[in-house]
């Protein structure tokens, strides 16, 4: 069954520091990562697309690694701000398949 | 939001009784999904449309039916309501079938509660 697993499930950091999170996958065979951001109150909206051949891919102060190998992605926030404050998904479509898997998040708050 | 409009965007209602949610797209885009969002469960798919009048179901299908007799628009109906299914609805659409154009757009999202 393919599966995509996100750490840490929450994270609290201060204004200005840098944090990383994280997404396993088991999904087979792979087509592409996606990392969404949602908002309080808000539908996803897509940050970076990530296929087989990429291992970098950015996006401002945001920066997605892809290590197809350990099937493993991170996405990197430099110099947090407040309004990076939401929740981060992580979603991964199967080769040849038009239904995404959805990690379950990583909720992400930035305190003054 | 990409063109997508859902209505209605907040709904009470009562157990056992009918609700239907609207989705509207201006993209003509030919995939449309209906998603439902619970705490410690993310989003979970519960039917999807790869065209009029052809949909199937996803993961968390019971107690749901949808319809879609034009592009723009994809129903979806609790034929009777539960409290279990107090969430939030997110449709979204799709274009490309695969690949590193396929993506989602997502609307606004639907809060129903069921009391």
């Amino acid at each position: 069954k393919n599966q995509v697993e996100q750490s840490p499930q929450s994270l609290i950091i201060l204004e200005g520091k840098n944090c990383t999170l994280q997404c396993n996958y088991t999904v087979s065979p792979f087509s592409n990562l996606r990392w969404y951001k949602q908002d309080t109150g808000r539908g996803p909206v897509s940050l970076t697309i990530m296929t087989f051949s990429e291992n970098t891919k950015s996006n401002g102060r945001y920066t997605a690694t892809l290590d197809a190998d350990t099937k493993q992605s991170s996405l990197h926030i430099t110099a947090s701000q407040l309004s990076d404050s939401a929740s981060y998904i992580c979603v991964v479509l199967s080769g040849g398949s038009y239904i995404p898997t959805f990690g379950r998040g990583t909720s992400l708050i930035v305190h003054p | 939001d990409a063109g997508i409009t859902q209505s209605p965007r907040h709904k009470v209602t009562e157990t056992g009784t009918p609700v239907t949610l609207r989705c509207h797209q201006t993209e003509n885009h030919r995939y449309m999904y209906w998603y439902r969002q619970d705490p410690g469960h993310g989003l979970r798919l519960i039917h999807y449309s790869y065209g009029v009048k052809d949909t199937d179901k996803g993961e968390v299908s019971d107690g749901y039916s949808v319809s879609r007799s034009k592009t723009e628009d994809f129903l979806l109906t609790l034929e009777s309501a539960t409290s279990s299914q107090t969430s939030v609805y997110f449709c979204a659409i799709s274009d490309a079938v695969t690949g590193s154009y396929y993506e989602q757009y997502f609307g606004p999202g639907t809060r129903l509660t069921v009391t």
